[in-house]
């Protein structure tokens, strides 16, 4: 099992540009979710999922797209980069009765100028 | 409300035990979670503890949880130089459609020699 792994690991944009931050987990967990991480904030949830066709929003929704296609992939879009989104964004995984254990990637940091 | 309050910064020496404090406002959380974060990983879970016990002891981790203040804590006994991470609290909300996680800020536990 390569658990949930996330491409790219690192990422420079400029403001303005878009693009898709890839989420995948081979574990069948029902439950995805996005956070991002910044200093002296902890983890926000952006999007989370329940299964393949639903999305949800979380507490910073703004700026982002989600999409589950398929249970296994969760991207995240950001539509139009802004210095305010540079930060390390986390996908996590878990089953639907175990919310609480959910298993995380390694992140992607994001540096938009 | 859904905040999660903690201290960000802890040092102890190597030996000593550590202790992390956590404040939460959700009353009606059912599990409450604590996660360790090494330099440049996602988060692991450490422990968890349901919300009708008192205490819950793994090994050298001992977790409190008073739940008439709203207050967990998280003790690492005979704390390593390995303990050295982030430690975050998380408390399981159910917001109707499913349940998510609400993370702390996080807190730096350095172990010094």
């Amino acid at each position: 099992n390569a658990g949930v792994t996330q491409t790219p690991k690192f990422q420079v944009l400029k403001t303005g540009q878009s693009m898709t931050l890839q989420c995948a987990q081979d574990m069948n967990h029902e439950y995805m979710s996005w956070y991002r991480q910044d200093p002296g904030m902890g983890l926000r949830l952006i999007h989370y999922s329940v299964g393949a066709g639903i999305t949800d929003q979380g507490e910073v929704p703004n700026g982002y797209n989600v999409s589950r296609s398929t249970t296994e992939d969760f991207p995240l879009r950001l539509l139009s980069a802004a210095p305010s989104q540079t930060s390390v964004y986390f996908c996590a995984s878990s089953t639907l009765g175990e919310i609480g254990e959910q298993f995380f990637g390694p992140g992607t940091r994001l540096t938009v100028l | 409300g859904e905040d999660v309050e903690q201290s960000l910064f802890l040092s102890v020496r190597e030996g000593d035990s550590s202790v992390i404090n956590c404040t939460y406002t959700d009353s009606s959380s059912t599990y409450l979670y604590w996660y360790k974060q090494e330099p440049g990983a996602g988060l692991q879970l450490l422990t968890y503890i349901f919300s009708n016990m008192d205490m819950k002891q793994d090994q050298r981790l001992t977790v409190l949880l008073n739940k008439k203040d709203k207050h967990l804590s998280l003790r690492i006994a005979d704390t390593q130089t390995g303990d050295s991470a982030i430690y975050f609290c998380a408390e399981s909300v159910n917001t109707g459609t499913a349940s998510k996680l609400t993370f702390g800020t996080g807190t730096r536990l350095q172990v010094t020699l």
